[in-house]
């Protein structure tokens, strides 16, 4: 149980392209769910914090405009990476929780997104 | 703030040795320690965890002690295999705001 898929695996795209990166709870509903991005051979870095229904929480120095969140449902939550450059590219990990603090996070397998 | 510093890798050991990972952490309060680990091309899976001082996680053949005194949480096993080889984060969650706090990561390399 706890299944925690995200779509796409890996993507290319030209530098400009606005890329979505789907993060979905399969047999549970997520009240809340994480946005994390690891660099090469570096550790994971929180991005943000979104709760159904409510805006993100950002983290300090993550660009809002930049790296929008949308929780929409219990079990979806979208990170639009918009006019993507270069220095965008990274490893992108989603994880999702069940109800409150005390609960384990559940990963996703990661959005390799690559700029060119 | 807290934060959780684990030994620098990458880590290379021949199947069936012994192996530790350090790590230590500063945290106000009372944190939940966990071990992740990350296979080349995945996400993270949780390894195993402890919730209070003097608490052991294990799974796996993994074993962890939650140690107050010494701010630690050190991975160990006592044979490692070839599969065992992976990316091993350390991580801290406060249980006021819930965030996991990870440390960079070691990356452990078993040979044959």
């Amino acid at each position: 149980g706890a299944v925690v898929s995200q779509h796409p695996s890996r993507v290319i795209c030209k530098s400009g392209t606005s890329v979505k990166i789907e993060c979905r709870s399969l047999d549970f509903q997520a009240t809340t769910m994480f946005w994390y991005r690891q660099f090469p051979k570096q550790s994971l870095m929180l991005m943000a914090t979104s709760n159904e229904g409510s805006k993100a929480t950002y983290e300090q120095g993550v660009e809002k405009d930049k790296f929008l969140i949308n929780h929409a449902s219990l079990t979806l939550s979208t990170l639009t990476v918009t006019s993507a450059h270069p220095e965008d590219s990274s490893f992108y990990i989603c994880s999702a929780r069940i109800g409150v603090t005390g609960q384990p996070q559940h990963f996703g397998d990661g959005t390799r997104l690559s700029i060119l | 703030g807290n934060s959780v510093t684990q030994m620098e890798g990458p880590v290379t050991l021949s199947e069936e040795a012994f192996l530790t990972i350090n790590c230590t952490y500063t945290a106000t309060g009372y944190p939940s320690l966990f071990w992740y680990v990350q296979y080349p091309g995945e996400g993270l899976q949780l390894l195993l965890k402890a919730t209070k001082a003097d608490d052991k996680g294990s799974n796996k053949g993994f074993e962890a002690t939650y140690r107050k005194e010494t701010t630690s949480f050190h991975l160990e096993k006592g044979s490692v295999q070839v599969s065992d080889s992976a990316v091993y984060f350390c991580a801290l969650r406060d249980n006021q705001g819930g965030k996991l706090i990870f440390g960079q990561g070691t990356e452990l390399s078993v040979k044959p």
